[in-house]
């Protein structure tokens, strides 16, 4: 039984272009988060996602974030534009009955 | 307002002796209460959960905590520190007075073993 896949691990991109971070919930899993994290620091929410739904999209960017988890697939985290500033880890989570199960997290530096 | 408090951004303990993470928290209804651990360039790890029952709950790697429902507390303890539990731990609650599943975490305690 898989855990939470991400990938890539490791990304790296020139400010402007796109980031694309996917994750692969556990099998079963319908609910999604996604998580970002500086070095030293704790994690941020960003993003609730069910199944072709935003649950809660509070902790986004008003700008060149998205998020989306289609029916089929992976659950996509895009950052268009990229600056340095988004140079982070960012996790996914899958909510099993109660708790939340992390993936190994894409780490993003921005050049 | 929901929230959750590790009062100690770092805790030092010796190999050998017991050691306690702090983590109080505020909600509105019954909590549901989490910790989970991060080592180094890694993603976070489910160490113990409290919804309902005993308020000792056991997990991972020996760990323990305590719901204390009058103190709103929820405190990870071991009673024999190891040089391999130095890492980041986090708390989370969940606030079950709301219909969703979103948890509410703390800043994180940086844990250091020394041998």
């Amino acid at each position: 039984n898989a855990g939470v896949m991400q990938n890539p691990r490791h990304l790296v991109r020139r400010r402007g272009q796109e980031a694309r971070l996917r994750c692969s919930p556990m099998k079963g899993h319908s609910h999604v988060y996604w998580y970002r994290q500086l070095p030293e620091e704790g994690l941020k929410f960003m993003v609730y996602l069910q199944k072709e739904n935003i649950i809660d999209e509070s902790g986004m960017p008003k700008e060149r974030f998205s998020a989306e988890f289609p029916k089929e697939g992976p659950s996509i985290l895009r950052i268009q534009q990229v600056v340095r500033g988004d140079s982070a880890a960012y996790f996914c989570a899958s909510l099993g009955e109660n708790e939340q199960f992390f993936g190994p997290g894409t780490r993003l530096t921005v050049l | 307002a929901q929230s959750v408090a590790q009062p100690e951004d770092q805790v030092n303990v010796a190999e050998g002796n017991p050691l306690t993470v702090k983590c109080t928290y505020s909600v509105s209804g019954n909590p549901y209460l989490f910790w989970y651990v991060q080592y180094p360039n890694r993603g976070l790890q489910f160490l113990l959960k409290y919804i309902t029952g005993d308020n000792l709950v056991k997990g991972s790697y020996g760990f323990e905590a305590e719901f204390n429902k009058s103190q709103t507390s929820f405190h990870l303890k071991k009673p024999s520190a190891l040089v391999s539990d130095s890492a980041l731990y986090f708390c989370a609650v969940r606030d079950t007075g709301y219909s969703n599943y979103q948890l509410i975490w703390g800043a994180g305690t940086k844990l250091i073993i020394k041998p």
